[in-house]
């Protein structure tokens, strides 16, 4: 299969709590990147950690990246209702090919 | 940031027809662009790399007759459905990559496509 896999596939949690996501992958990658999709649009670029990296922050984001294990995992600390999505990973390969995750859905209850 | 946009953004048609959708950089020029489908409730998958100047390459599994890939310009791809059934209906995502050395991709809003 083309795609990596995320999990969970769905988190659903109060506002102000931290929420994590996981993902694998299957192959050498240049980089891991995350996207946030809200429902029916498009994707919005969120963080991207290169294969030399192990962590990286951005505002409330943190990605982690292990290459022994081929994973990574999205941090989004003290929530917002707002940030209520779907979470997609995608590892890019040669050529800048993206393979994306099955995705987690992100419910942030107020 | 770096804009791309597509048109339409919905589209609905009879089987048989054919459809063109365009993905559009706004303000950079890409001499690659993906176009990607996603059925509900799930995560996108690369069809194929559209390259300016040549042709494209299709993922596996991809029928290239059926999605036709045209990159005109610098700054234009077109991907043609062509004989729509209602299996093709999803919604279509095209990207194209910005900057160096590890280039982020900007992505389009979408097309959603309904074939009765």
């Amino acid at each position: 299969s083309q795609q990596g896999e995320e999990d969970p596939q769905a988190l659903s949690i109060q506002e102000g709590e931290n929420a994590t996501m996981n993902c694998s992958y299957k192959t050498s990658i240049n980089n891991l990147q995350w996207y946030r999709q809200n429902s029916g649009r498009g994707l919005v670029h969120l963080i991207l950690i290169r294969s030399n990296e192990r962590e990286k922050h951005s505002g409330r984001l943190r990605v982690t990246l292990d290459t022994s294990k081929k994973s990574s995992s999205l941090l989004i600390t003290a929530s917002r209702a707002a940030d209520t999505a779907s979470y997609f990973c995608a590892a890019e390969t040669s050529g800048s090919r993206l393979t994306f995750g099955e995705g987690t859905q992100l419910t942030v209850n107020p | 940031g770096a804009v791309v946009s597509q048109h339409p953004s919905w589209v609905i048609c009879k089987s048989g027809t054919s459809v063109k959708i365009e993905c559009r950089s706004l303000d950079f020029q890409a001499t690659t662009m993906f176009w990607y489908r996603q059925f509900p409730k799930q995560s996108l998958m690369l069809m194929a790399t559209s390259n300016e100047g040549s042709k494209a390459t299709y993922e596996q599994g991809v029928e290239k007759d059926k999605f036709l890939i045209n990159h005109a310009s610098l700054t234009l791809s077109t991907l043609t459905v062509t004989s729509a059934h209602p299996e093709d209906s999803s919604f279509y995502i095209c990207s194209a990559p910005q900057g160096a050395p590890q280039e982020t991709q900007y992505f389009g809003p979408g097309t959603r496509l309904l074939v009765l």
